[in-house]
């Protein structure tokens, strides 16, 4: 079974709106971190966002929020305003605790474009 | 420029040749990470390296064959590759094993391989 499930495979907005890329996660430990990274054309994974399952905030990050919805486990990544630079794949991944390796998965990838 | 490099960026290797992949960072981190990533697939966790000592394989076939002298510098040896084996290969480090999180895993910007 998926761990990560990113359902969206493309997401389209336009310069200056919010984005809401989807991710649900699946653990059963009670400590784990969720990420978001972004990739562009270059290959480059570069971090964006964490998220500790204890965390009672939000986590933000400038332009980055995720929604953490610990309930439902999903832990979206909302964009506001976005910008041409945005355009990118965008993954989600968790790292499980103490009954996990400590190591990150990673869901399928979400590619998001921005309009001008 | 990102604190992992990776060299070569792109690499065309047939199926009988050998060839190594190099990773180098200088952010005192002691693990060190290879993933493989091909097209519409979640990356692929391939070793892990902890203070230069090898702490996970996933399965991975005996023609990749890792290296790491020491906790700046991973390698990943290629021989007698398939076809199937094209893919990009990013290397990531962290501060210690599971300790990215709020800092997330750096990593590179990947070696895109073509094997022909």
């Amino acid at each position: 079974a998926q761990k990560i499930t990113q359902t969206q495979p493309g997401m389209f907005v336009q310069e200056k709106e919010a984005v809401t890329l989807d991710c649900t996660y699946d653990t059963s430990d009670q400590s784990y971190g969720l990420f978001w990274y972004k990739q562009p054309s270059s290959g480059e994974m570069i971090f964006l966002i964490y998220q500790g399952s204890y965390d009672e905030q939000n986590a933000t990050e400038g332009r980055y929020s995720l929604n953490f919805q610990k309930a439902r486990k999903s832990a979206n990544l909302v964009i506001s305003a976005s910008q041409l630079g945005d355009s990118a794949m965008y993954f989600c991944a968790m790292r499980e605790g103490l009954g996990g390796s400590y190591i990150p998965t990673f869901g399928r990838g979400t590619s998001l474009i921005v309009h001008p | 420029e990102t604190g992992v490099t990776q060299t070569p960026r792109h690499l065309v290797m047939g199926m009988t040749n050998k060839k190594s992949l190099k990773c180098e960072q200088h952010l005192g981190h002691n693990a060190m990470y290879w993933y493989k990533q091909s097209a519409k697939k979640p990356l692929e966790l391939m070793f892990v390296y902890n203070f230069k000592e090898q702490t996970e394989n996933n399965s991975v076939p005996s023609r990749f064959s890792p290296e790491c002298p020491n906790s700046s510098h991973l390698f990943l040896h290629l021989h007698t590759l398939q076809p199937e084996d094209s893919a990009l290969y990013l290397c990531a480090s962290s501060q210690d094993l599971g300790q990215g999180d709020n800092y997330g895993y750096t990593f590179g910007s990947g070696t895109r391989l073509t094997v022909v």
